[in-house]
């Protein structure tokens, strides 16, 4: 299967810890990268390979992955982390990119 | 750091064609893959296809192969996604979309990068 599965919601209190997950075989043989979207703007790359970060991304943000599963987690979550994020990695073909359902984070 | 800048969105009837641009600017543009993404209103981001870097392969979601050929012109910094035969279900933004990679532990960890604003498309009649 090609399909990357994510949780659709999760509710964080501020300055606790979220960890996002993303379901998929193909995470198996790929790495993923994680991504943030806010109403209205493009995305923006949070994490790729094993636990990268950009340049600019805070370190609250960390990548990894163990089997069939790849996690986001951001640790001491800020109001500005509301927002929703995406999984991607390639399919089982190695040909093609698949995004994951994506899932909206609330900051309470 | 480099930008991508999208053109040629609008409102389109059903089974007619548009074609989008994007524009690179700030870096190597004939030396990168590069990617169309969609996200349909109030949905998800899904990945419409790649073109490498000097153009000689695609790659495109069952959703609109044979549909929306993608090309480029490396002498004008420029890719294109021509969208034919348009269906109701391909209203969405269309992002363009950098593709960078780099080689960690032996694998190739792949990111999208950098990303255009995004061009409207609707298909109504």
């Amino acid at each position: 299967s090609s399909d990357l599965t994510q949780d659709p919601a999760v509710s964080v209190a501020l300055g606790q810890t979220v960890r996002i997950t993303c379901q998929g075989d193909s995470l198996r043989n790929y790495y993923t990268s994680w991504y943030q979207q806010k109403p209205g703007q493009a995305p923006k790359l949070l994490s790729y390979g094993y636990n990268h970060r950009p340049s600019g991304i805070p370190d609250r943000f960390s990548g990894s992955s163990s089997g069939n599963t790849a996690s986001l987690t951001i640790t001491g979550v800020q109001a500005e982390d509301e927002a929703d994020y995406y999984c991607n990695s390639r399919d089982s073909s190695g040909n093609h990119r698949v995004f994951g359902t994506g899932t909206k984070v609330t900051v309470l | 750091q480099g930008q991508l800048v999208e053109s040629g969105g609008g409102v389109v009837r059903p089974g007619r064609s548009l074609r989008l641009s994007c524009a690179a600017s700030g870096f190597s543009f004939s030396t990168y893959a590069m990617h169309w993404v969609r996200q349909a209103p109030g949905k998800g981001l899904e990945w419409v296809g790649l073109i490498s870097n000097d153009g000689n392969y695609q790659y495109y979601a069952d959703s609109v192969r044979g549909r929306f050929p993608i090309s480029r012109d490396n002498s004008k910094n420029i890719l294109y996604l021509q969208m034919n035969s348009l269906r109701p279900e391909d209203t969405a933004v269309y992002y363009c979309t950098r593709d960078w990679f780099t080689m960690v532990r032996g694998m190739t960890a792949d990111a999208f990068d950098i990303w255009g604003q995004g061009a409207v498309v609707t298909v109504s009649s």
